[in-house]
Parts: C-alpha cells; sequence; structure tokens
C-alpha cells in the first residue's frame, strides 16, 4: 500500500474559521492532489502539486489555497470555512514518477462545517 | 466539456450473477481510461488502465474493455466480497494527471 496519511480524519468546525488538513507521503513521489467527494458530484479535483513549491488549480479551487514546502507534505488550507466546503477530502498521489491518472488515494478527512 | 457518465448508478446481483457496468466520456484526446474501487470509509484503489480502442484487461472476476466511446466493467460470478462502488475517471491529453470521474456505479452482491 502506498504511504499516504491523512489527518485530521475528522474535524467538525464554525462558519468562518480557518482549517488545514495534511497530507503526508512516504513514497517521495512528484505529484500529489486534493480532491472533494461529494453525493452527486462524485470526485473533484481542487488544486495539485507537480513539486516543490510547485501548485496549480483544479476544477473547484475557489475558497481552497494549498502549500507544498516539502516532497512529502502536501497542506490544504480553508481560510474561512463555509457550510458549501462540508465534504469529504481526498490525496492522492500518482503510482509513478510523473502526471499519470494510477492514483494512490490517502483514507480521506471528512470535514463538517456549521 | 470533458465528461464521464457511468450507469447504473446502483446495481444489486446474486452471487455468481455477472454483470456489467457502463462508462461513457466526452474528452478532448483521451490520454488514459482508469477504473477504481472505492468500499465505504475508505479512499479510491486503482483497478485498470486502459489507452485505447480495443483494449481489454483482467483481474480476478474483472475485465474491463474500452471503445471510443465508452468502457464496460465486467463482472464475471460476482460474490459478496465485490461489492463496493466502482469508480470510471479519464484523463485528457495534455492534461498533467488531471482526472474527470464519473460519479460511480454502487454494486450489491447478496449471497
Amino acid at each position: 500500500d502506498a504511504g499516504i496519511t491523512q489527518s485530521p480524519r475528522h474535524k467538525v468546525t464554525e462558519t468562518g474559521t480557518p482549517v488545514t488538513l495534511r497530507c503526508h507521503q512516504t513514497e517521495n513521489h512528484r505529484y500529489m492532489y486534493w480532491y472533494r467527494q461529494d453525493p452527486g458530484h462524485g470526485l473533484r479535483l481542487i488544486h495539485y502539486s507537480y513539486g516543490v513549491k510547485d501548485t496549480d488549480k483544479g476544477e473547484v479551487s475557489d475558497g481552497y489555497s494549498v502549500s507544498r514546502s516539502k516532497t512529502e507534505d502536501f497542506l490544504l488550507t480553508l481560510e474561512s470555512a463555509t457550510s458549501s466546503q462540508t465534504s469529504v477530502y481526498f490525496c492522492a498521489i500518482s503510482g509513478r514518477e510523473g502526471p499519470a491518472g494510477e492514483l494512490f488515494f490517502g483514507e480521506g478527512s471528512r470535514l463538517t462545517v456549521l | 466539456e470533458d465528461q464521464v457518465t457511468q450507469s447504473p448508478e446502483a446495481l444489486r446481483l446474486q452471487e455468481g450473477e455477472s454483470s456489467s457496468l457502463n462508462c461513457s466520456y466526452t474528452v478532448s484526446g483521451l490520454r488514459g481510461l482508469f477504473w477504481y474501487r472505492q468500499d465505504p470509509g475508505k479512499g479510491p484503489e486503482f483497478l485498470f488502465t486502459l489507452y485505447s480502442a480495443g483494449e481489454e484487461k483482467e483481474k480476478e472476476r474483472l475485465k474491463a474493455t474500452l471503445t471510443k466511446k465508452e468502457s464496460f466493467l465486467h463482472i464475471t460470478a460476482p460474490k459478496p466480497e465485490d461489492s463496493a462502488t466502482y469508480l470510471c475517471a479519464v484523463q485528457a491529453a495534455g492534461n498533467t494527471g488531471k482526472l474527470i470521474f464519473g460519479q460511480g456505479t454502487t454494486l450489491q452482491v447478496k449471497p
């Protein structure tokens, strides 16, 4: 199994508070991704990273920012959480060196914004 | 616009009853089509990659096929442990690993 750890696994917060989700990998892979999964929408890409300090937006990036200061860590930040950001968030890494669709996912972080 | 549609949304089978799941796609230059399995409360697990029409991949009771417009995931003689949500995703040519996912088919296999 790919070494991907997400934290926290569960979080309940209030509207307007900042939230940071962490993804840690032990595979030394260059590409990392953040997806959200919602009923009726499936998995949607928020942001991705193709190297340290190299990131780009996905299809649902509004309200989210990311940072990658080390190869192994990819952080997703909600600067001011809203109820529409209640979701399950998945981090993923590419299965090989380079961008590919063979992704390995973490266990997910369930976020509830009240 | 790149799009992936999976059908049916849900499928109930008896153990041993073979069937197929469908994934229809519209993409500007297919770089790859991917199948994933997702168990409740878990992240998706990679199953197959298909790159060109006519290609087939097999793994145990699962077989994935690809045409120019759709992919099928055939399940032969399923067992209860095959119960899961199956996700299809496409990667467009030139995309840096970004995938477009379908909404999935939830399969339940009853003993």
